[in-house]
């Protein structure tokens, strides 16, 4: 069973930083693409960014480009939103989403999402 | 960016009603790059069409989707008391992936 699992949403100050993880299980983590995708309180989705398998396409949404940062650790099946210059309007559940095949730009599962407030 | 617009907003159907959502793109979305996801309340979407016209494994067949170019269609045979729920859908053919507002299916 794929299982994706979000971790390190916090309550930060605007001008924070944070780091957002996602632990996977259930599939070869290696071989797929994978996303982020918000939704603030109330709202509908948000895709925020995009990794391959080998992590030599990063893309963003203009609104997060230049401060978020996508990555990933094949050998922990972990993939991580690295955060920076936090806006209040950045506060949003985050999901973690897993690439339907290798080259895939689909989204064929979602993590559970985690609660990211940005507020003084 | 190619903009989705859904319609209606909210769909205010019976248990056993047939329901027709609709998703236009305001550029035409090449491959049929194009799925729809169901998401309940505190729950993470789900994803059941993509492809257009293709239903995601495990998905009921009375789901299905049509339509190319910038115009998409979900259609919900008969509803059960389990779909009714926000639908979304979603291009994936270019960046930034886009997604509609959401259209509501409720309980009439």
């Amino acid at each position: 069973e794929v299982q994706l699992v979000e971790s390190g949403g916090d309550l930060v100050p605007p001008g924070g930083s944070l780091r957002l993880s996602c632990t996977t299980s259930g599939f070869t983590f290696s071989a797929y693409t994978m996303n982020w995708v918000r939704q603030a309180p109330g709202k509908g989705l948000e895709w925020i960014s995009f990794i391959d398998r080998t992590s030599t396409t990063r893309l963003y949404a203009d609104s997060v480009k230049g401060r978020f940062t996508i990555s990933r650790d094949d050998a922990q099946s972990t993939l991580y939103l690295q955060m920076n210059s936090l806006r209040a309007e950045d506060t949003a559940v985050y999901y973690c989403a897993k690439g339907h095949g290798p080259g895939s730009y689909l989204i064929d599962q979602w993590g559970q999402g985690i609660l990211v407030t940005v507020s003084s | 960016e190619n903009v989705l617009t859904q319609s209606p907003g909210t769909l205010s159907l019976s248990p056993g009603e047939r329901a027709t959502l609709s998703c236009r793109a305001s550029q035409s979305v090449n491959n049929n790059y194009f799925a729809w996801y169901q998401q309940k309340p505190g729950q993470a979407p789900r994803l059941l069409i993509y492809d257009a016209s293709t239903r995601a494994t495990g998905i009921p067949d009375r789901f299905s989707g049509s339509g190319s170019g910038t115009d998409f269609t979900l259609s919900i045979s008969r509803l059960e008391p389990e779909d009714f729920a926000v639908y979304y859908c979603q291009q994936y053919a270019g960046t930034p992936r886009t997604f509609g507002q959401g259209t509501k299916v409720e309980v009439k």
